[in-house]
């Protein structure tokens, strides 16, 4: 089982729509979990922290459930300007964070 | 922004050649990190480095090698390139202790 897994989509949106992404993990120490984003042939950038008592930006909400192992991504009123990739990473002490696959969002007008 | 810069942005070059892909950041950051990322797929941590004097292989394994002589400075050397090779190289940066990755804008390599 790969450390961090993904649900690689497209998830394709209206604008305007609510969309949620989950991403599973399998190494119960880890400790830092965060989302980037991840535009066409561009590198990624942080988009978000997520703590374990949620952590929320405008219209993005982070998850985290440890018990089940797993941080979640929430976007509302989407934009046509949200469609990228989104990448789950966790971390943790001196692990080298790991990069999930990424799951691709397409918000159509 | 971050101040993580990669040089080439672009490079066509022809088989067997040796190359140097460049990364330099101004954060102060102890670590760094170079990603093989091919098109439409997943990060492929192939170096990284906890601080000067610091390289260790990632989890993909790659023919190139790096080295940290100072800690702004950490760069990608491939000795003889093939067309196997050909993919987008990511470097970028961490503090110590803190997970948080900024990343560089790439080198696009073509290896003809």
């Amino acid at each position: 089982r790969k450390e961090v897994e993904q649900d690689p989509g497209p998830f394709n949106v209206p604008e305007g729509a609510t969309v949620a992404f989950n991403c599973t993990y399998s190494n119960s120490a880890s400790q830092s979990f965060f989302w980037y984003r991840q535009d066409c042939r561009k590198e990624p950038k942080l988009l978000m922290s997520v703590y374990s008592s949620g952590n929320e930006d405008g219209r993005f909400t982070a998850q985290l459930n440890r018990a089940s192992q797993y941080i979640s991504l929430l976007i509302r009123d989407s934009k046509l300007s949200d469609s990228a990739t989104y990448l789950c990473v966790r971390a943790g002490g001196s692990y080298i964070p790991t990069f999930g696959r990424g799951t691709s969002l397409i918000v159509h007008p | 922004e971050a101040d993580i810069y990669q040089t080439p942005r672009y490079l066509v070059i022809g088989t067997g050649k040796k190359i140097t892909l460049e990364c330099s950041q101004t954060m102060g950051h102890d670590k760094m990190y170079w990603y093989q990322q091919d098109p439409g797929m997943e990060l492929h941590l192939i170096h990284y480095s906890y601080g000067v004097n610091s390289t260790e292989k990632g989890d993909l394994s790659s023919e190139s090698t790096v080295s940290r002589i100072r800690t702004e400075h950490f760069p990608l050397t491939l000795e003889s390139a093939r067309p196997s090779h050909t993919s987008q190289y990511l470097c970028a940066s961490s503090e110590y202790g803190y997970n948080e990755q900024f990343f560089g804008p790439g080198t696009r390599l073509t290896v003809l």
